[in-house]
């Protein structure tokens, strides 16, 4: 079975770019979220889409959004990026949400830098 | 807000050495509460959970075991090995939003030959 697979692996960007990551979840799971990680902040929650819905979002600006399409797989869009929007983006994937027994798989991330 | 503290790093240690790394958490309701490990270049991979008080979590020679009363889940394994260096994370998340987990600031251990 394949892992949680997000890409591109790295990207270069401008600030005031935007940008837009994908992921794709394990076949079958339907609850994404996405995480940033800094050496500043550490591994902070950013939103998680089940059945292509925003169920949940964390603290972060309107300029980071999502979504999920209705094979499960999702992209997250950051816009007018700044230098500090560098950072590694993990995406998890999970069978259910509110199912405390699920365990989420994370993908490796992508290496976003804002230059 | 929930929370989580856990002992700051770097942490080394020589092989076959005993492993604690202290987690406590803060929390309205009544989390779960996982181990993941990060190694260098990859992702975050669940090292182990326990979903009620008293639950022991185990996994690869490490153990966790959820204390309500003191709001722990220090992670520990008795030999160490250099493959276990790492970036160690604990964390939560609670029932009503089991797909958000809060992360710890991570400890990064590193083990000598």
């Amino acid at each position: 079975k394949a892992g949680v697979t997000q890409t591109p692996r790295y990207l270069i960007k401008t600030r005031g770019q935007q940008v837009t990551l994908s992921c794709s979840p394990i076949s079958g799971h339907r609850s994404v979220s996405w995480y940033q990680q800094t050496p500043g902040q550490g591994l902070q929650f950013l939103f998680e889409y089940f059945s292509e819905t925003q169920r949940n979002k964390g603290n972060f600006p309107g300029r980071f959004s999502g979504r999920q399409f209705s094979n499960s797989r999702s992209e997250m869009n950051v816009s007018t990026l700044e230098l500090g929007d560098s950072a590694l983006y993990l995406c998890a994937s999970s069978p259910d949400r509110g199912n405390m027994n699920t365990e989420a798989f994370f993908g490796q991330g992508t290496r976003l830098t804002v230059v | 807000g929930d929370s989580v503290t856990q002992m700051e790093g770097p942490v080394t240690l020589s092989e076959e050495a005993f492993l604690t790394i202290n987690c406590t958490y803060t929390a309205t309701g009544y989390p779960s509460l996982f181990w993941y490990v990060q190694y260098p270049g990859e992702g975050l991979q669940l090292l182990l959970k326990a979903t009620k008080a008293d639950d022991k979590g185990s996994n690869k020679g490490f153990e966790a075991t959820y204390r309500k009363e003191t709001t722990s889940f220090h992670l520990e394994k008795g030999s160490v090995q250099v493959s276990d260096s790492a970036v160690y994370f604990c964390a939560l998340s609670e029932w009503s939003s089991a797909s958000k987990i809060i992360f710890g600031s991570g400890t990064r251990l590193s083990i000598r030959p």
